[in-house]
């Protein structure tokens, strides 16, 4: 099956630094790859689509400007959590669908913390 | 606007059959999917059904879609120890040519030996 490589799986770093989570889809062109954010307990939310050569979607409630998003090619997308805060801390997943396909090919998550 | 419900746990003893069920809102969704999620892991896709069918059947999967009460269910027949995990519905909906998932908040399903 499809793979989808997310690098780092976890990370620590001091609030007011900024962190980038990278995304790829290792064996097939993903023209659009989503981000979702995970609370402890609760269900993904997704924050914002990606598409490739564009501008990203973000969701109602998720700020552009904090959770920059990056996709340059049609196999990787990437995350940037700017001037990140304790708030921000968060399992962050990233999905990627096969080009004309319906199926989505989940990464295995980015756990962040933010001291 | 899109609501997905599930119960929160499930346990089965091993051998028996597990059903998952799960309810969602918008009557305009696709797709419908069903994730495991194992401990400190990405999401895996099990299983999908288009929203015109009524059932899916996949190995020790079986997904059933009933579109008027707005209900699907999973069940896994011959459930295992390593079927424990938490599993996401989720339903997909387009807008305006995008495709949005909105998930469940997942049924942890624990096993009993």
């Amino acid at each position: 099956g499809a793979v989808v490589s997310q690098h780092p799986s976890w990370v620590i770093c001091k609030s007011g630094t900024s962190v980038k989570i990278e995304c790829r889809s290792l064996d097939f062109q993903a023209t659009t790859m989503f981000w979702y954010r995970q609370f402890p307990k609760q269900s993904l939310m997704l924050m914002a689509t990606s598409n490739e050569g564009s501008k990203a979607t973000y969701e109602q409630g998720v700020e552009k400007d904090k959770f920059l998003i990056n996709h340059a090619s049609l196999t990787l997308s990437t995350l940037t959590v700017t001037s990140a805060h304790p708030e921000d801390s968060s399992f962050y997943i990233c999905s990627a669908r096969v080009m004309f396909g319906e199926k989505l090919f989940f990464g295995s998550g980015t756990q962040l913390s933010v001291l | 606007g899109e609501d997905v419900e599930q119960s929160l746990f499930l346990s089965v003893r091993e051998g028996d059959s597990s059903v998952i069920n799960c309810t969602y809102t918008d009557s305009s969704s696709t797709y419908l999917y069903w994730y495991k999620q194992e401990p400190g892991a990405g999401l895996q896709l099990l299983t999908y059904i288009f929203s015109n069918m009524d059932m899916k059947q996949d190995q020790r999967l079986t997904v059933l879609l009933n579109k008027k009460d707005k209900h699907l269910s999973l069940r896994i027949a011959d459930t295992q120890t390593g079927d424990s995990a938490i599993y996401f519905c989720a339903e997909s909906i387009s807008h305006f040519g995008n495709e949005k998932l909105t998930f469940g908040t997942g049924t942890r399903l624990t096993i009993i030996p």
